[in-house]
C-alpha cells in the first residue's frame, strides 16, 4: 500500500524557516518524480515543486522560487521542502504527492497533509 | 501561465441527480487535464487524467470529456460520497496550475 506521511509543519514568524518531510513506503520510491502542492486555509490547491526521480531537475512556483528548495533521499524514502523566508501568505496544509509514473506531472497519491503557519 | 476557471462555484443537486462541472483554460491544454476530489478534511485524489480516462478504483458514473480549451467532468448519477470539491489542473505547461474549485453540494 503507497503511503505518504508528511512532518515538519507548525508555528512560525514571518522571515523564518522550516523544513518538511515526507515518508514514503509501499513503493519504489528511486522511480517517482514527486511534488509539493499547497492548500491556504479554506482556498484552493496551488501547486509548489515538483523534483525528477534523481535529483538533478526540479521546478518550482514563481511564488516560492528562490525561497523554497526541493530535495530527496533516495536510501532513506524521503521528500523534502526547505523553507526560507517565510511569509504571511505561505500559510497552508503543505501535502506531498507522487506524481504518475508515466505521466510525471499529474499526482496519483497524496500524504494527509502538515499544516505551516506563518505568524508572529 | 495558464489560468483554469471552473463553473460553477457551488452546484447544488440531489442524490441521484446528474452534476457537470466546467473547467476552461485560458490557452489550449490539449488533452493534459485532470480532476480532483476533495472531501473536508482529506488529501485530494485523483479522478480522472488526460481528460477522459478514469483513474484506478474510480467508479464508472465518473466520466471526463473536452479537449484543447473546454472541459466537461460528468458524475451520471450522484452518490452521497460524491458530494465534495472537484479541482481541475492542467500538465500541459510549466507551472502547474489548478483551478480555483467546484463545490457539489447536497441540495
Amino acid at each position: 500500500e503507497v503511503q505518504l506521511l508528511e512532518s515538519g509543519g507548525g508555528l512560525v514568524q514571518p522571515g523564518g524557516s522550516l523544513r518538511l518531510s515526507c515518508a514514503a513506503s509501499g513503493f519504489t520510491f528511486n522511480t517517482y518524480a514527486m511534488t509539493w502542492v499547497r492548500q491556504a486555509p479554506g482556498k484552493g490547491l496551488e501547486w509548489v515543486s515538483t523534483i525528477s526521480l534523481s535529483v538533478g531537475s526540479t521546478s518550482y512556483a514563481d511564488s516560492v522560487q528562490g525561497r523554497f528548495t526541493v530535495t530527496r533521499d533516495n536510501s532513506k524514502n524521503t521528500l523534502y521542502l526547505q523553507m526560507n523566508s517565510l511569509r504571511a501568505e505561505d500559510t497552508a496544509v503543505y501535502y506531498c504527492a507522487r506524481c504518475d509514473y508515466t505521466r510525471k506531472t499529474d499526482f496519483d497519491y497524496w500524504g494527509q497533509g502538515t499544516l505551516v503557519t506563518v505568524s508572529s | 501561465e495558464i489560468v483554469l476557471t471552473q463553473s460553477p462555484a457551488t452546484l447544488s443537486l440531489s442524490p441521484g441527480e446528474r452534476a457537470t462541472l466546467s473547467c476552461r483554460a485560458s490557452q489550449s491544454v490539449s488533452s493534459f487535464l485532470a480532476w480532483y476530489q476533495q472531501k473536508p478534511g482529506q488529501a485530494p485524489r485523483l479522478l480522472i487524467y488526460d481528460a477522459s480516462n478514469r483513474a484506478t478504483g474510480i467508479p464508472a458514473r465518473f466520466s471526463g470529456s473536452g479537449s484543447g480549451t473546454d472541459f466537461t467532468l460528468t458524475i451520471s448519477s450522484l452518490e452521497p460520497e460524491d458530494f465534495a470539491v472537484y479541482y481541475c489542473q492542467q500538465r500541459s505547461s510549466w507551472p502547474l496550475t489548478f483551478g480555483g474549485g467546484t463545490k457539489v453540494e447536497i441540495k
